[in-house]
């Protein structure tokens, strides 16, 4: 199957700090990726939908200019924590589907651990 | 508004048979997902179900009903590794996932 690889597998950095995440399709060109964030015990809750060459569609709530999200191409996006705060920490998710539109599958990469002290 | 609905938590035997249940109301449906997801882990595949009816793959098998709103996940001969979330998530009709809070599944020997 489609593997997605997410670096690094976990960080931890002091407030105020900004933190880059990369997530990368290894074996397919991924036409959409997605930024999830789940906090313990909580459901995935989708953060973004980028596109490569255009701008991420944020959901409701999430600020743009604090997580900062670039797809250069159709095997890589990354996800740019700015000014990270302790209220930051969680699970950062990224998939890709092969896609744009249309009921398809969503590949997960392994997720980031971030932890803001 | 989207909602899915499944249980929080369920316990089940070593070498049993369990079903997770999970409704949903959303607009538009393009389909029904269930990922598994150990602790710690990212989400792993298991089904899709876009027709009524049931899928079955192994020992998960996984079952839909569109007019009622209602999927169903069947784990048989149940290991100690399923013990794991288990997500069920509805394409809606701008084909985004809505995923439900998922269900810690607890195996016993």
């Amino acid at each position: 199957g489609a593997v997605v690889s997410q670096h690094p597998s976990w960080v931890i950095c002091k407030s105020g700090t900004s933190v880059k995440i990369e997530c990368r399709s290894l074996d397919f060109q991924a036409t959409t990726m997605f930024w999830y964030r789940q906090f313990p015990k909580q459901s995935l809750m989708l953060m973004a939908t980028s596109n490569e060459g255009s701008k991420a569609t944020y959901e409701q709530g999430v600020e743009k200019d604090k997580f900062l999200i670039n797809h250069a191409s159709l095997t890589l996006s990354t996800l740019t924590v700015t000014s990270a705060h302790p209220e930051d920490s969680s699970f950062y998710i990224c998939s890709a589907s092969l896609l744009a539109g249309g009921p398809n599958e969503q590949f997960f990469g392994p997720g980031t651990r971030l932890t803001v002290l | 508004g989207q909602n899915i609905d499944q249980p929080t938590e369920m316990t089940a035997t070593e070498g049993a048979i369990v079903q997770i249940n999970c409704t949903y109301q959303t607009s538009g449906f393009n389909g029904l997902f269930w990922y598994q997801q150990h602790a710690g882990e990212a989400p792993t595949f298991l089904s899709y179900n876009v027709l009524d009816g049931l899928e079955e793959k192994g020992r998960f098998s996984s079952f839909l009903s569109r007019s009622k709103g209602y999927s169903y996940l069947l784990l048989k001969e149940l290991q100690m590794k399923d013990s794991a979330s288990y997500l069920c998530a509805v394409m809606d009709s701008n084909y985004q996932l809505i995923w439900g809070a998922g269900t810690k599944l607890i195996i016993k020997p």
